[in-house]
C-alpha cells in the first residue's frame, strides 16, 4: 500500500527553473524523507524532516512539512540538467516497526 | 556508493523456480530492508530486520521469505516465481530501526521470469 502520493506525477522544466514537488500522506508519520533515483538505479537518499520540523534546507533543496494538512513538497531552485530523475517521498509511520514506505514519485525532466 | 552491496545484478529464470538475492548492508549498517520495485506497483515494502530480528512486514507473498544472518547480510528467497514477480528488488540499509534515519540503497537485482 502507499502512504505518500506525489505530485505532479511527472514535471517538465528548463534548466535555471526551480521545481517543485509534493508529497501527500495519510497517517501520522514520525518524520518524512525525500529520495532521487535516476533510471534503474538504487534509490539515494536527499533529506529526512522529523514530524516536529517545518522546514529544512541542503544546498539547493528545501523541503517543507506541514503535518496539519498532511504534506510536504520538495524544492529544487535553479534546475540542472543532471537533476533530471525521478523523486519520492517516503514516510516512517508511528508505531509500525519500521515500515518506511514509498510514494509513486514525481519524474522531473530538465531540459538543457 | 552507498555501501550496500547487493549480487546478482541480473537474474533470468523460469517460471516455477526458486532464487536466493543476497544483500550485504553498509558496514556498521544494523538494519536492513527489501523493496521491489516494478512500473505497475511502484515501490513496495516487503520486509524490515534489524539485528537479525524481523521488525515490520509489508506486502511480502508467503512465497517469498527472507532472513538476515549474525554477520548481518540478508537473502531474499523467492520461490514458485511468476511472470508478475519480474521486477526490480532493491535491498538497503540504515543504522537504525524504524525507518528514522536514511536508508542506503543497494543498485538492485533485476529479475525476469520467463
Amino acid at each position: 500500500s502507499q502512504q505518500g502520493e506525489e505530485d505532479p506525477q511527472a514535471l517538465s522544466i528548463q534548466e535555471g527553473e526551480n521545481a517543485t514537488m509534493n508529497c501527500s500522506y495519510k497517517t501520522s508519520i514520525n518524520n518524512l524523507q525525500w529520495y532521487r533515483q535516476n533510471s534503474g538505479r538504487g534509490l539515494v537518499h536527499l533529506i529526512l524532516i522529523r514530524s516536529n520540523e517545518r522546514e529544512k534546507h541542503s544546498g539547493r533543496l528545501r523541503v517543507t512539512l506541514d503535518t496539519s494538512k498532511k504534506s510536504s513538497s520538495l524544492l529544487i531552485t535553479a534546475s540542472r540538467a543532471a537533476d533530471t530523475a525521478s523523486y519520492f517521498c517516503a514516510t516512517a509511520e508511528y508505531n509500525q516497526g519500521g515500515k518506511l514506505i514509498f510514494g509513486q514519485g514525481t519524474e522531473l525532466s530538465v531540459k538543457p | 556508493d552507498s555501501g550496500v552491496t547487493q549480487t546478482p545484478k541480473h537474474l533470468i529464470t523460469a517460471t516455477g523456480q526458486r532464487v536466493t538475492l543476497r544483500c550485504s548492508p553498509r558496514s556498521g549498517d544494523l538494519s536492513v530492508y527489501w523493496y521491489q520495485q516494478s512500473l505497475d506497483q511502484g515501490l513496495q515494502f516487503l520486509i524490515h530486520y534489524y539485528n537479525g530480528e524481523e521488525r515490520a512486514k509489508g506486502n511480502i507473498l508467503e512465497r517469498f521469505s527472507a532472513q538476515q544472518f549474525p554477520d548481518l547480510h540478508s537473502e531474499l528467497n523467492l520461490s514458485s516465481l511468476e511472470l508478475g514477480d519480474s521486477a526490480l528488488y532493491f535491498c538497503a540499509s540504515s543504522e537504525v530501526a524504524g525507518g528514522n534515519s536514511p536508508l542506503h540503497f543497494g543498485n538492485g537485482t533485476r529479475l525476469t521470469v520467463t
